[in-house]
């Protein structure tokens, strides 16, 4: 089945620790958009890829980073500089230009 | 990016029919309105979309208003299934990134 897979589903970490999240595509999109939803909040845009080997801040790009070495991957990494990374990440993509963004399940990254 | 208001819930019952609210009235004359609806921990998924007239797919309809400052999210005959947070997205034509606000949570009562 096409779809987006992340993982893994929950994730713990002790601060001052970086982690890297995983997110693969098998849609064959252009587009990849990392985004971080904090409770009872709306989704906020934390960099995107519209193609491979480029990237974009987002919103809130700020103490992380991302890679896009592969068209089907968009790793993301919550480095130790994020003031407050406990949060639900979703990964999203899209084809060029489409009206659509498909999103993968999350990630609910805890940090003590 | 053009602001949005949405009521922060609503509640409906199942088998009857849900108008979702959207004021954007700060949209400009090429961005589109896309509804998005995020179910309990999970990501969101796409409803539909539109620029002036309304439209339908299989799972709602879309009413835009005719100066465009408003829409409405039309789901004809609601289910459980559909208890969700619906985002109303105006989009710049052609940009990539899409801008969520806390959207409204709908119930749905059995």
């Amino acid at each position: 089945d096409g779809g987006i897979t992340q993982s893994p589903k929950y994730l713990f970490r002790k601060e001052g620790q970086n982690v890297t999240l995983s997110c693969e595509q098998n849609l064959n999109h252009d587009a990849m958009y990392w985004y971080r939803q904090d409770p009872g909040q709306g989704l906020r845009l934390i960099y995107y890829s519209q193609i491979v080997n480029d990237f974009q801040k987002g919103d809130i790009a700020e103490g992380y980073s991302v890679s896009r070495e592969k068209k089907e991957s968009f790793p993301l990494t919550v480095t130790s500089a994020q003031k407050n990374p406990t949060a639900f990440y979703l990964c999203a993509s899209s084809s060029d230009r489409a009206y659509e963004q498909y999103f993968g399940p999350g990630t609910r990254l805890t940090v003590t | 990016d053009a602001k949005t208001t949405q009521p922060n819930s609503m509640e409906s019952n199942e088998e009857e029919p849900v108008h979702l609210p959207c004021n954007h009235s700060t949209i400009s004359g090429t961005d589109y309105i896309h509804w998005y609806r995020q179910l309990p921990s999970q990501g969101p998924e796409y409803v539909i979309h539109g620029l002036t007239s309304n439209v339908n797919n299989r799972m709602a309809s879309l009413a835009i208003a005719e100066d465009r400052k408003s829409s409405t999210l039309i789901l004809h005959r609601a289910t459980l299934r559909d208890a969700a947070v619906y985002y109303c997205i105006p989009r710049i034509q052609g940009a990539q990134k899409l801008v969520f606000g806390q959207g409204t949570r709908l119930t749905i009562n059995p």
